[in-house]
This record gives structure tokens, sequence and C-alpha cells, in this order.
């Protein structure tokens, strides 16, 4: 069964500084891996998505990494601005069943 | 059809009543999936459809919870005699890469 960890559980930094959010699993026979947003109250919204193959993806101020031999995801989020305040969550992809296995999420807080 | 739409976004109910979510995925996707998130928790799967066959039910989901798809359009999921720890936000995703609507949150009083 496929454990999924995010460390840390919470972060709070001021504006501007750059955000390193971590991701762990523990069986590297995945599909993809997925970084979402999630906002209080509200559903998931797709950040990016790293295929098993690719080592990274790119989408404005964020970079995504995956490391599939040591199971870990990293999200950057350069120059971080009080929008940025919410709920990251990661997730792995089953590469047979495609279900995702989720963590338990990093709540970001931007300080203005 | 630009998303994943669930319907209620909200319900509210009392111990021991029954309840019915609905998801419409985007339309060309054969591959739904429910989940269910409760507070401080990343979403767990409960199930899955490829078109009108259901795949996998996940231990999550006992016997009080039934889902369908028919005709592999929209997906229904019923809980039945609802108790207070089944309050969650349920979470329907359409495709193998999981566009996720925007959940119905099931408070149990």
């Amino acid at each position: 069964k496929q454990e999924v960890t995010q460390i840390p559980a919470a972060l709070s930094v001021p504006e501007g500084e750059n955000l390193v959010l971590n991701c762990s699993f523990t069986d590297s026979a995945i599909y993809n891996l997925q970084w979402f947003r999630q906002d209080p109250g509200k559903g998931l919204t797709s950040l990016l998505l790293i295929q098993s193959s690719q080592r990274e993806q790119t989408s404005g101020r964020l970079n995504a990494s995956l490391d599939k031999s040591s199971g870990r995801s990293t999200l950057y989020i350069a120059a971080s601005q009080p929008g940025d305040s919410a709920t990251y969550l990661c997730a792995a992809t089953g590469s047979n069943d495609y279900k995702l296995s989720f963590g338990a999420g990093t709540t970001v807080t931007v300080r203005a | 059809d630009t998303g994943v739409s669930q319907n209620p976004r909200h319900k509210i109910t009392k111990r021991g009543q029954n309840v019915t979510f609905r998801c419409d995925p985007i339309s060309e996707h054969n591959r739904l999936y429910w989940y269910r998130q409760t507070l401080g928790q990343g979403p767990e799967f409960l199930t899955y459809f490829q078109n009108e066959a259901q795949l996998e039910k996940s231990r999550l989901l006992s016997d009080r919870f039934s889902a369908e798809r028919p005709k592999g359009s929209f997906s229904t999921l019923e809980i039945q005699r609802t108790e207070q720890g089944d309050s969650a936000m349920y979470l329907c995703a359409s495709s193998s890469e999981q566009f996720f609507g925007p959940g119905t949150r099931l408070t149990v009083l």
C-alpha cells in the first residue's frame, strides 16, 4: 500500500521568501506525481503533474522535482505572495489503477 | 462542459438519514473516482469506475455506502443510515489525470 508523507505539516513565511515543500512516498512504481492546492472548504486545484519518466515540471513561480529512486518530490514556490496561502497536497498515482494516494498536506501561510 | 460538477455542494442531515450525492464528470472521460476527505487529512480513495463498471472499492466503503454509474455518465454515491463519522468532504474526479470537482461537504448532526 502506497504511503505518502508531507513535511512540514505547516509553514509560515514572510512575503517574498521562497517556499520548499517536501513529499515522500514508499512505492516507487508510480504512474505520476501530482501537486494540488486546496483553499479552505474548497476542492482541489491541480498545480503540477510530473510523469514517472520526468525529473521536474515548471509553471510560472512553481517548480516540482521528482526522484523516484529515493521516493521524494519537492515543490518550490519562488517569491511567495499572500495569495499563495493555502494547503498544498501531493499525491502519487498508482501505475495500474491510476488512483491517487495523498499526503496529509502542508498548510502554508504567507505573511504580508 | 468545462469541468467536473458535484451536487449538492453542502448537505446537513440528521444521524440515521440517507443521503445521495451526484457527480457529473467531464463528458469524454471514462474513468471516475470518489474520495473522502476529513478535516486536516488528505483525501482517501473510496471507489472508481471505468465506464459503468465499478472496478475497485476501498475498505473504507462500508456496506452502508453504495455507488453507481449508470450508462457510464454521471455517478451517484449513497450513504444509508448516516453516522456522525460520515461527516466529511466527498470529492469526485474524472480521467486518469484526476480532474476534481468542488466536492460535497456532508455534516451529520
